[in-house]
């Protein structure tokens, strides 16, 4: 079952930030959430992933809201290579102490020149 | 060097041909994993190999047969596959099985079944 939903497809200007929402409001107190990105003709590329607090990284920033129901990726100045699906996963605790990512479906971000 | 292989690019087969596609990594990462993404869908978790055991099989048929010869291998042998099985077919590693860490997707194998 889907634990998140996102926007279809957002664009971008480039050199302009890039915010893709998500929406997880199912997600329990222990659930990571998780982006990666998949560049046409190319497998999913890891982004970033956060609990509670906010992260940054090189590639990103996360933001995740106090009650943990949304959260937004921000690419702070988002440039032609950026044009991808960006998927929002949460990472369950499965039977038996296996842990597996629920993976939304995605928004195909285009980055506009 | 970070990179995962999957050979061939592309496949074709019949329903009753065997074929097999392979995936390598020298990150010295533990966990590997097999997924299958149908057009404009995320990818969907088949197999997951961790230590060179199978840990983790979400309930594929079993004309999908997965091997992990060693730790930088990875394989998936295919028998008598159907039309819908067509896909792309994404190799992943680990440093873990937990999906704590990030995995490292290859480019895939475009199979297409006829």
């Amino acid at each position: 079952d889907a634990k998140t939903t996102q926007p279809t497809s957002m664009d971008c200007a480039e050199g302009r930030a890039a915010n893709l929402p998500c929406n997880h409001s199912t997600i329990s107190g222990n659930e990571y959430v998780y982006w990666y990105r998949q560049i046409h003709s190319q497998g999913p590329q890891y982004i970033i992933h956060g609990l509670k607090n906010n992260e940054t990284n090189e590639m990103a920033s996360l933001i995740i809201t106090e009650d943990r129901k949304s959260s937004t990726l921000i690419l702070p100045h988002a440039t032609l290579r950026d044009t991808a699906v960006y998927y929002c996963i949460v990472r369950v605790e499965g039977a038996g102490n296996n842990r597996k990512l629920i993976w939304g479906l995605g928004t195909s971000l285009a980055v506009n020149p | 060097d970070t990179e995962v292989t999957q050979t061939p690019k592309h496949l074709v087969m019949g329903m009753t041909n065997k074929k097999s596609l392979k995936c390598e990594q020298h990150m010295g990462h533990r966990a590997m994993y097999w997924y299958k993404q149908k057009a404009k869908k995320p990818p969907e978790l088949m197999f997951v190999y961790s230590y060179e055991k199978l840990s983790i099989n979400e309930s594929v048929p079993s004309r999908f047969s997965p091997e992990c010869p060693n730790s930088s291998l990875l394989n998936l042998h295919l028998h008598a596959l159907q039309p819908e099985d067509s896909a792309l077919y994404l190799c992943a590693s680990s440093q873990d099985r937990g999906f704590v860490r990030e995995q490292y997707f290859g480019p895939g194998t475009r199979l297409t079944v006829t």
